[in-house]
């Protein structure tokens, strides 16, 4: 299996920071990537595909780059709307594995 | 829109069997894979497998092959997670999702509101 390691497991942050998280691959996987939000209480929500594609409807503040084995997501700009886990996942090969995910808190 | 629904909540003892369902809606049911995803209480996502709804093709992740059980009747558009025997592990919030590609390896969206399942004594 891929091993998919996300860092960091937390962070706290004022409204309008740049927030960074990584997520390295244990082998090459390409692009295969993508990122999800995950509201307390609610499903997982896609906002990147293909390691940098924006989903439709996603704000621009939400970015996405790397290839191979590793990759970062940014939000350029925090928002209070924001405040959530955000998981990244490979697609390269079955199974399909997560990130341990990363929570986001406001500061 | 397309839309997964799923069924409600269950609350189970040890040992008991249970098929919980996810019905979709607003897109080809038979052309596309559907994935189960658990989350334990407080915990991040764990991919169980998939299954394609058309010719009920299944792909189980290792760690949940033959601990549950994963079909589909396209005849209504309805796929099922089942186990024959439920462990205090087996607590969780179960989601399926849709993986609108041919193909199983591709990402996951959208997702079911999910179905809460609890198992004690």
């Amino acid at each position: 299996d891929i091993q998919m390691t996300q860092s960091p497991s937390s962070l706290s942050a004022s409204v309008g920071d740049r927030v960074t998280i990584t997520c390295q691959a244990s082998q090459d996987i390409t692009n295969s990537l993508s990122w999800y939000q995950q509201k307390p209480g609610k499903a997982p929500k896609l906002l990147i595909f293909d390691a940098s594609n924006l989903e439709t409807g996603v704000p621009s503040r939400f970015n996405g780059r790397g290839s191979g084995t590793d990759f970062t997501f940014t939000i350029s700009s925090l928002q209070p709307e924001d405040i959530a886990t955000y998981y990244c996942q490979q697609y390269d090969n079955l199974p399909l594995t997560f990130g341990g995910g990363t929570k986001v808190e406001i500061k | 829109e397309v839309q997964l629904v799923q069924s409600g909540a269950e609350v189970k003892k040890p040992g008991e069997s249970l098929k919980i369902s996810c019905k979709g809606s607003g897109h080809s049911f038979t052309t596309s894979w559907i994935a189960w995803v658990r989350q334990k209480p407080g915990k991040g996502l764990e991919w169980m497998g998939v299954i394609f709804p058309g010719d009920s093709d299944t792909r189980y992740s290792p760690s949940f092959k033959g601990q549950v059980t994963m079909s589909a009747d396209k005849s209504i558009n309805t796929a099922f997670l089942q186990w024959s025997g439920l462990k205090v592990s087996d607590t969780a919030m179960y989601f399926c999702a849709i993986i609108n590609s041919g193909y199983p390896e591709a990402w996951i969206d959208p997702w079911g509101q999910g179905t809460l399942v609890t198992v004690s004594s």
